[in-house]
């Protein structure tokens, strides 16, 4: 496609469900970014994969916290065992060679937990 | 971990003025980018600057960096009521396989 796209765009979960959000980097990224954003906040790295590198998960908050990259395009990130403070916006980017080139946002899931 | 740190947190100026917004980081790094934020979604790249260059333009925009400061700066000119957004900057490290790591952000109003 022409951008990252991410989906669903928005998602109500209930406490203590498990949520899978999904994005579509720009084909022929190789590197690929998740990002959570609280309200009023700035963006929190989670995790960062980098081709056939193991991906850098140094910014999960919790074991609940899981993604995936399959065939090195699209990305799942999942949560499990939702909890209120999980609820933010959830914003995946993509770059031709990781940090040395600019990064392309998709329009981010955001996530309420209820 | 949050690598940049935007200074001011929040600025209010009118339009035809010039914003200022200060970034700091910790690391050393390979280059330092801009990017602008509307309506908490999705960020947009504004402007790249490479760890050997002081300074960069882009339109209204100019970038500065010191490195030996660690630090850098994005001037808009002449600025809009569209111009209101978050603006960030981002760092890389400068280990080669490193992710972009954003900093808090400055909430920019431009008043007409």
């Amino acid at each position: 496609g022409a951008g990252v796209s991410q989906s669903p765009s928005n998602k109500v979960t209930e406490k203590g469900k498990d949520v899978e959000l999904r994005c579509d980097p720009i084909s022929g990224h190789t590197a690929l970014y998740w990002y959570r954003q609280s309200l009023g906040q700035g963006l929190e790295f989670l995790i960062y994969f980098q081709g056939n590198s193991a991906p850098d998960k140094s910014g999960l908050p919790s074991d609940r916290f899981s993604a995936e990259r399959t065939g090195g395009s699209v990305s799942t990130l999942t949560i499990q065992r939702t909890q209120q403070e999980d609820s933010a916006v959830y914003l995946c980017a993509s770059s031709s060679t990781g940090g040395r080139t600019e990064a392309f946002f998709g329009q981010g899931t955001r996530l309420t937990v209820v | 971990s949050q690598q940049g740190e935007e200074d001011p947190q929040a600025l209010s100026i009118q339009e035809g003025e010039n914003a200022t917004m200060n970034c700091s980081y910790k690391t050393s790094i390979n280059n330092l980018q801009w990017y602008r934020q509307n309506s908490g979604r999705g960020l947009v790249h504004l402007i790249l600057i490479r760890s050997n260059e002081r300074e960069k333009h882009s339109g209204r925009l100019r970038v500065t960096l010191d490195t030996s400061k660690k630090s850098s700066s994005l001037l808009i000119t002449a600025s809009r009521a569209a111009d209101t957004a978050s603006y960030f900057c981002a760092t890389d490290g400068n280990s080669g396989n490193t992710p972009l790591v954003f900093g808090k952000g400055t909430r920019l109003s431009v008043i007409a």
